[in-house]
């Protein structure tokens, strides 16, 4: 079964640290969305892209953060100089756009981010 | 900006029991999509039902059927035959037909737990 595969799946790192987290999409899905999760919650959403383009970013997205998506294929989510207050589980979701919207998002594991 | 709210933190019912999750949501779209996911324990968002604000007729799967009421801008699951497997987080989310804003806006959650 070839879903939504998100690398690591755990991440603890001290404060000031940079992380990386890559998510692998559903391989014919060209749109592919972050959302961030914190305990009790229900997700909020990081940013989007639809084949290489990044369409959206969220407000939540500091410049401390950072993701892309080269070739319209995996994505990598960066969070530069970790604060206690990123931990968090990062989601990763992929769709296939036709051109209607509204399109089911297929979820991955998610990578749980403690920052010590 | 769009919001989703469901009032009931936790509920609990027996086994074989239908229990009713309730949302609201607040949008000045006319044209929208609006979804339920559940999030079991330690595992993967999936997703449950989608309903398109456009059509009237209630979206049903299977022992997942929903009561979307557009004027009060509503959108409740309601689970027949409740099963333990079951027992999940279940999150309402409200997403836009606007390009570039197709992003699943969640709410909160609800803790359902399907006592045997």
């Amino acid at each position: 079964d070839t879903g939504v595969s998100q690398d690591p799946r755990h991440k603890i790192t001290k404060r000031g640290q940079n992380v990386t987290f890559r998510c692998d999409p559903i391989s014919e899905h060209n749109r592919l969305y972050w959302y961030r999760q914190t305990l009790g919650q229900g997700p909020e959403f990081l940013t989007y892209f639809q084949n290489e383009a990044q369409l959206e970013k969220s407000r939540l997205l500091s410049d401390r953060f950072s993701a892309e998506r080269p070739k319209g294929s995996f994505s990598t989510l960066e969070i530069q100089r970790t604060e206690q207050g990123d931990s968090a589980m990062y989601l990763c979701a992929s769709s296939l756009y036709q051109g209607t919207g509204g399109e089911t998002q297929y979820f991955g594991p998610g990578t749980r981010l403690l920052v010590l | 900006a769009q919001t989703v709210t469901q009032s009931q933190p936790e509920m609990s019912v027996q086994e074989a029991e239908t229990v009713t999750l309730s949302c609201t949501y607040d949008t000045s779209e006319n044209n929208y999509y609006l979804f339920w996911y559940k999030q079991p324990p330690s595992r993967q968002m999936i997703l449950v039902i989608r309903q398109e604000a456009y059509k009237q007729q209630n979206a049903t799967e299977n022992r997942f059927s929903v009561n979307f009421q557009k004027a009060a801008k509503s959108f409740s699951l309601k689970i027949s035959d409740s099963q333990l497997g079951d027992t999940a987080m279940y999150f309402c989310a409200f997403m836009s037909r606007i390009q570039g804003a197709q992003k699943l806006v969640f709410g909160q959650g609800t803790r359902l737990t399907i006592n045997p």
